[in-house]
C-alpha cells in the first residue's frame, strides 16, 4: 500500500499523559499536513510542513502540541499533558503539488482522553 | 461565522434520485474549491475540484459562483454507494484546506 499511513490507529490515554502519533506520507510527497476532526465537524487544519520545515501553524495548535518532520519524510505529532478536549481524530495528509489542492489523507489516529 | 457553511442534512433520498448540496464561503479571496467525500469513520477523499466554468465528472456536477461565494454539487441517478458525508472545501491561497462541517447523504433502496 503506497498511501498515507498513520500509527497508531487508536489511542486511549488518561488525562495528563503525553501521546505521540506518527504519519508516513506518500513517499514522493514533500508536503505534509496535520488536521484534527471532531464528531460532526469537518477537519480543521493544525500545521503544515514542506520537507522538514514547519511553515504554518494554526491557532488551534497550543503550546502543548508539537510536530516534527526531522528528515522530511515521516512526521510526528506530540500532545503533552492531554486534556479531554483533545479527544478527536488526528488526520495526516500529504501532497506533491499543492496547486491541485489534492491532499491525500491517511486513515487517522483516533485519540480518546479519559 | 465559519469560513465555509454547509447544510448538514441529513439528506435521505431514494436510489435514482437527483440531489443537490450547497455551500457558501465567507472569504472573497478564496482561490481553490473542492468537494471531498468522507465515508463513516474513514478519511476524506477528493471527489472533485470546482472550477468557475462548472465541471462534470460522470453523475457529479460542480458549480462555482464567485460573485455569490456559492458552491454546489449535484448528484444524478443516486446510488446506494453514494451514501457518505460530502465536505465542501475552500483554500484561501495558503497551505490549509478549510472544510465545511459536511452534508450527510443517505441513499435508500
Amino acid at each position: 500500500d503506497t498511501g498515507v499511513s498513520q500509527d497508531p490507529r487508536h489511542k486511549i490515554t488518561k488525562r495528563g499523559q503525553n501521546v505521540t502519533f506518527r504519519c508516513d506520507p506518500i513517499s514522493e510527497h514533500n508536503r505534509l499536513y496535520w488536521y484534527r476532526q471532531t464528531l460532526g465537524q469537518g477537519p480543521e487544519f493544525l500545521t503544515y510542513f514542506q520537507n522538514e520545515a514547519q511553515l504554518e501553524k494554526s491557532r488551534l495548535l497550543s503550546d502543548r502540541f508539537s510536530a516534527e518532520r526531522p528528515k522530511g519524510s515521516f512526521s510526528t505529532l506530540e500532545i503533552q499533558r492531554t486534556e479531554q478536549g483533545d479527544s478527536a481524530m488526528y488526520l495526516c495528509a500529504s501532497s506533491l503539488d499543492f496547486g491541485t489542492g489534492e491532499q491525500y489523507f491517511g486513515p487517522g489516529t483516533r485519540l480518546t482522553v479519559t | 461565522r465559519k469560513e465555509v457553511e454547509q447544510d448538514p442534512g441529513p439528506f435521505n433520498v431514494p436510489e435514482g434520485a437527483t440531489v443537490a448540496f450547497n455551500c457558501t464561503y465567507s472569504n472573497s479571496a478564496s482561490q481553490s474549491f473542492f468537494w471531498y467525500r468522507q465515508d463513516c469513520r474513514k478519511e476524506p477523499k477528493l471527489l472533485m475540484s470546482v472550477y468557475s466554468s462548472g465541471n462534470e465528472d460522470g453523475r457529479f456536477t460542480a458549480q462555482l459562483n464567485r460573485a455569490s461565494q456559492y458552491i454546489s454539487l449535484l448528484i444524478r441517478d443516486s446510488k446506494l454507494s453514494d451514501s457518505a458525508t460530502y465536505l465542501c472545501v475552500v483554500n484561501r491561497g495558503g497551505y490549509a484546506l478549510n472544510f465545511g462541517k459536511g452534508t450527510s447523504l443517505l441513499v435508500t433502496p
